[in-house]
């Protein structure tokens, strides 16, 4: 069974920082995705940034990007230059391919961007 | 262009009842997963409707049920309510089975008292 790890609960940085956020995964797949989704108060799921795991080059949205580490089932996000806007629950989920949208998250980083 | 709307956004039900809730999906997909999110966790998935069947499901109990209508909208149904499905439930739809993006509803919050 595949399972995600978020080992922060909470996180906190200076707007205008910079921040990373871990994430670590279990599976035995070879062709999977990785995503980060950001749920701010108003609870609706928003999709941040995407992985491929057949792809090496690190994927990057504006001011997010990750770092993923396959051999390590490493999977960190980072965000650059905090914004305010950015407060919210922070989730890491897994999906293996062609499953149908089976995807498994993790428990969460709330990341609270301070003025 | 419309996304993925759920109805109603807060309910509260007592043990023991049945509850209906409802998903339209974004505008031109036709793929409908459903997920349970309990407080301070992340979201479980629950099942998948795709041409009005049920495709794949998580490890749910039989009280929980769905159907998919065929305007794509979505039912999920959860009969004999017991305290522990107190929770965000949360609506995703995507275009076809094999896609890796979904888009997600705001959720229903489901109290059972």
């Amino acid at each position: 069974a595949q399972t995600v790890t978020q080992s922060q609960p909470e996180m906190s940085v200076q707007e205008a920082e910079t921040v990373t956020l871990s994430c670590t995964y279990d599976t035995s797949e070879n062709n999977y995705y990785l995503f980060w989704y950001k749920q701010p108060p108003s609870r609706q799921m928003i999709l941040v940034i995407r992985q491929e795991a057949y792809k090496q080059q690190n994927a990057t949205e504006n001011r997010f990007s990750v770092n993923f580490q396959k051999a390590a089932k490493s999977f960190s996000l980072k965000i650059s230059d905090s914004q305010l806007g950015d407060t919210a629950m922070y989730f890491c989920a897994f999906m293996k391919q062609d499953n149908n949208n089976d995807m498994r998250f993790g428990a969460g980083t709330r990341l609270t961007v301070k003025p | 262009d419309a996304g993925v709307t759920q109805s109603p956004t807060h309910l509260i039900k007592t043990r023991g009842q049945q509850v209906t809730l409802r998903c339209s999906p974004k505008s031109g997909h036709d793929t409908v997963s459903w997920y349970q999110q309990a407080l301070g966790q992340g979201p479980q998935f629950i099942f998948q409707y795709y041409e009005e069947e049920e495709r794949q499901r998580g490890n749910f109990p039989d009280r929980f049920s769905g159907h998919q209508f065929p305007n794509y909208s979505s039912e999920l149904n959860v009969n004999a309510l017991l305290l522990g499905d107190s929770a965000l439930y949360l609506c995703a739809s995507s275009l076809g089975v094999r896609v890796n993006e979904a888009f997600f509803g705001q959720g229903t919050r489901l109290t059972v008292v």
